[in-house]
């Protein structure tokens, strides 16, 4: 199976904050990954798939790039919306796997 | 408008077999590009993948777990169903079906039922 890491496990950061969120996988994945965000109570939503490509209806600021094993989730300027937990996923194979989780929380 | 749906008990036995449904609207599941899969998250933990039915009927199970599982589905119903046999306290956890639709070649998780909570204990 592909393992997924994520780093850091948390991130305190402020409104208009930039907040810069990373995911490794244990293998090669191109670019067959999917982030997704995660209210308290709330079934995940997703967020960015192919890597870099914005789902619709989700806001600009987020951004997604990287490929191989390296990819990076971006929120280009933090609204109060945006506290909440993100996942990384791989898509290149079955079964699924899924990184441990960056909570974003109020500075 | 594609929603998801899960159904099931909330509370079952330790040695207990649990069964879920998904139902699914606004899309078939005869549909080439799509299938569904179940994801769980234990209290405050992360998601875990647990298994996943394409339109063909071809089934991918998680490795540490595929020995307790069973998913099937009837498209008739627009129903996925999961079984998970054996069941233990740590398998206390959020249960989520989400669809997954083919895009750009591969399969994403879009969008995702709402959740049921089942807890394992005597």
């Amino acid at each position: 199976d592909i393992q997924m890491t994520q780093s850091p496990s948390s991130v305190s950061a402020s409104v208009g904050d930039r907040v810069t969120i990373t995911c490794r996988a244990s293998q090669g994945i191109s670019s067959w990954l999917a982030w997704y965000q995660q209210k308290p109570g709330k079934a995940p939503k997703l967020l960015i798939y192919a890597a870099s490509s914005l789902q619709s209806g989700v806001p600009s600021r987020f951004s997604g790039s990287g490929s191989g094993t390296d990819f990076t989730l971006t929120i280009s300027s933090l609204q109060p919306e945006d506290f909440a937990t993100y996942y990384c996923q791989q898509a290149n194979s079955f079964p699924r796997t899924f990184g441990g989780g960056t909570k974003v929380e109020i500075k | 408008q594609v929603t998801l749906k899960e159904s099931g008990p909330v509370l079952v036995k330790p040695t207990e077999t649990l069964t879920l449904t998904c139902t699914v609207s606004g899309f078939s599941l005869s549909n080439a590009r799509m299938g569904v899969s179940w994801i769980r998250q234990p209290p405050g933990k992360a998601l875990e993948w647990l298994a996943h039915i394409f339109s063909n009927d071809e089934k991918s199970y998680s490795t540490s777990l595929k020995s307790r599982l069973t998913i099937s589905k009837d498209t008739s119903k627009s129903q996925v169903v999961l079984t998970m046999t054996n069941m233990d306290p740590v398998d206390t956890a959020t249960y989520y079906c989400a669809r997954g639709i083919a895009v750009a070649g591969t399969y994403w998780f879009d969008p995702w039922g709402q959740g049921t909570l089942v807890t394992v204990s005597s």
